[in-house]
């Protein structure tokens, strides 16, 4: 049973193409999360919606929109993508908002060259 | 074995021994302070939070302590076994916020 699930897990593009990852939990969770992961292992959030409704958006380009359908799922698609947009992309969720215990989703590996 | 959190991003410690993985804070008005765990190839995992309120909190084989004179908190693992190889995180709450995760120090344990 995967509680926070991502698609795709690898994903290789070349710059100026457009891509969507896709996030789905199946825990009931009111709260989802997109958060980049960087080279060195820095964890940074991205987005976080509250019952498909956008809570946080901290200074992410434009290119990247977060798209809620449902509560259990949050998409993210990411326009003309850039070399420094390589990085792993990680989905989580959270019973409610500002609950510290996240359950992370197994990471989408993205390279772009 | 024991770290210096941000300074030394790295601890190798022998299978058995205690473990202490650093952290320092910056903000004095975060009001938790949460670790959590990634192993390799997968997403991090919740360890256990502290409430700023509180000086020691105990979990399964794990401790941290909360110093806010110096804005510093550790995650202490007893009888570190292999499977506790990874690389762990410290977060801190800002009321109203959301919480940030700090730089990763990674744990390699030594069979």
């Amino acid at each position: 049973d995967t509680a926070v699930s991502q698609t795709p897990k690898y994903l290789v593009t070349q710059m100026g193409n457009d891509k969507s990852i896709k996030c789905e939990q199946n825990l009931g969770h009111d709260t989802m999360y997109w958060y980049k992961q960087d080279s060195k292992k820095f964890l940074k959030i991205m987005f976080s919606y509250n019952n498909k409704e956008l809570i946080i958006n901290e200074t992410v380009p434009n290119r990247f929109s977060p798209k809620s359908p449902d509560k259990a799922h949050l998409n993210l698609h990411i326009n003309s993508l850039e070399l420094g947009d390589s990085a792993v992309y990680f989905c989580a969720s959270s019973q409610r908002h500002g609950d510290h215990e996240q359950y992370f989703g197994p990471g989408t590996r993205l390279t772009v060259t | 074995g024991e770290s210096v959190g941000l300074h030394l991003p790295t601890l190798s410690v022998q299978e058995g021994d205690n473990s202490i993985i650093n952290c320092a804070y910056s903000n004095s008005a975060s009001d938790y302070f949460i670790w959590y765990k990634q192993e390799s190839g997968k997403g991090p995992q919740f360890i256990i939070d502290i409430r700023s309120n509180m000086d020691k909190r105990q979990g399964q084989r794990v401790t941290v302590l909360l110093n806010k004179t110096v804005k510093h908190l550790s995650l202490q693992i007893a009888a570190t076994q292999p499977g506790d190889s990874a690389v762990y995180f410290c977060a801190e709450n800002i009321p109203g916020n959301q919480f940030y995760f700090g730089t990763g120090t990674s744990l390699t344990v030594i069979p």
